[in-house]
């Protein structure tokens, strides 16, 4: 199976800044087949990005995703209070389980 | 507005059958580009991904749940479900159904795009 694991764990940081959240796969995924979530407490995952790079509709283009093989990366450029959440990397393609890594927390400094 | 609602017990007693049911409502179940989903999560854990369904009946299961997993599609009634037997504390969690796109050239799935909202499903005597 694929591990995804994501880093870092949290991250602490204050509305404007930046935000860098990143997901590594034990073994080499299509971008195709990488995708994010956004989870806020108590609701269901949002998508955010798909194809490692494409923004979902509706998401807001402070939004980025890249990356590739092994290495994949969600960028938020300038945080806005409503995206304090946490955030999942999931891949998918060809051979199941599809598995998410455990989620990166981003909170409010 | 493609919509997804999980129903069933919220309580299971140790050693029996979880059983849960998503309705789609605003798109079919008999759709060829999609392929339906259950996704559960621990409280404080992360996501893990049971097993998903075709309308076609057509399954794949997590091989950590695969000997206690069933999945099945209601075309009639635009609903699937799950099955999860022999249940344990281990077991209680948010159940999550959702909608993942399926690109029937390539036989891969993409991303899920809908979710259902959770079911809290906690196994206890």
């Amino acid at each position: 199976d694929i591990v995804l694991t994501q880093s870092p764990g949290t991250l602490s940081l204050s509305p404007g800044e930046r935000a860098t959240l990143s997901c590594r796969a034990s073994q080499s995924v299509s971008s195709s087949y990488l995708a994010w979530y956004q989870q806020k407490l108590g609701q269901a995952p949002r998508l955010l990005i798909y194809g490692a790079s494409s923004r979902a509709t509706g998401i807001p283009d402070r939004f980025s995703g890249s990356g590739s093989e092994t290495d994949f990366t969600l960028t938020i450029s300038r945080l806005e209070p409503e995206d304090f959440a946490v955030y999942s990397c999931q891949h998918y393609g060809a051979s199941p389980p599809y598995t998410f890594g455990q989620g990166t927390k981003l909170e409010i400094k | 507005q493609v919509q997804l609602q999980e129903s069933g017990p919220g309580l299971v007693k140790p050693s029996e059958t979880l059983s849960l049911t998503c309705t789609v409502s605003g798109g079919s179940v008999t759709s060829g580009f999609y392929y339906w989903n259950w996704i559960r999560q621990p409280p404080g854990k992360g996501l893990e991904w049971i097993g998903h369904i075709f309308y076609s009946g057509s399954t794949n299961y997590n091989p950590s749940l695969k000997s206690r997993v069933t999945m099945s599609v209601d075309t009639s009634k635009n609903q699937f479900s799950l099955k999860l037997d022999s249940v344990t504390a281990a077991d209680t969690a948010v159940y999550y159904c959702a909608r993942t796109i399926y690109d029937i050239l390539t036989g891969y799935t993409y991303y899920s795009d809908y979710w259902g909202q959770g079911t809290l499903v906690t196994v206890s005597s």
